[in-house]
């Protein structure tokens, strides 16, 4: 299946808010509320941000917000942070196979 | 805490064979299905294998040239990657889902082993 379409950066300043979309099909985000985000910094491992498109993970900071409006599943960084800067994948589960879709990839830089 | 903890990655010729193994730790590893997901270098994640419940998937990138296994009463998930492909260059992750459903994420992953494949 094809991976979901995120734009390749966004940037801002510290203390703004950004936004980051993920679009896929009526075959997985269309079609499911099982979106989820993680992120990554250099050399390390993904962590797990947002599942079920809205629901934080326990320890994760409510700076992280996820949504969904057809299509398309957001994140939302309020609160802007040096170290939040990283890279940010969403993923969804298909109708098409068991293993789900990545996104291609966000870089968030805190300008 | 869980742990999960990734090895047997290395430098192999094309065409050749390696193991992957993933120790976990912290967790009832029978109750879960394990990923695993790699990342080619610069690029993004792509989820290669799923095993849970005794079934197995793999993306079609791999099929019928890697086979996921599992050994509970080890607590280890395997990856057995076989003609092996320069494509096939990257950092390998274990991850876990949540139980009793479909993997709709993975809460927690391995910090991964580098698996390079060159001629």
């Amino acid at each position: 299946q094809s991976a979901l379409t995120q734009p390749a950066s966004v940037s801002g300043s510290p203390g703004q808010s950004i936004t980051i979309s993920c679009t896929g099909t009526s075959s997985d985000v269309g079609y499911y509320n099982y979106v989820s985000w993680y992120q990554q910094h250099p050399g390390k491992a993904p962590k797990l941000m947002i599942y079920d498109v809205s629901l934080r993970p326990s320890g994760v900071s409510d700076r992280f917000s996820g949504s969904k409006s057809g299509y398309t599943a957001s994140l939302t960084i309020s609160g802007l942070q040096a170290e939040d800067e990283a890279d940010y994948y969403c993923s969804s589960h298909t109708s098409s196979s068991p293993l789900g879709v990545f996104g291609t990839g966000t870089k968030v830089t805190v300008l | 805490e869980v742990q999960l903890l990734e090895s047997g990655g290395g430098l192999v010729q094309t065409g050749g064979s390696l193991r992957l193994s993933c120790a976990a730790s912290g967790f009832t590893f029978s109750s879960y299905p394990m990923s695993w997901v790699r990342q080619a270098p610069g690029k993004g994640l792509e989820w290669v294998s799923l095993i849970y419940t005794g079934s197995t998937y793999n993306a079609d990138s791999v099929k019928g040239r890697f086979t996921v296994s599992r050994d509970d009463s080890k607590n280890t998930l395997y990856l057995q990657m076989n003609s092996l492909r320069a494509e096939d260059t990257a950092v390998y992750y274990c991850a876990k889902g949540p139980k009793n459903t479909v993997t709709r994420y993975f809460d927690y992953w391995g910090q991964g082993t580098l698996v390079t494949v060159s001629s």
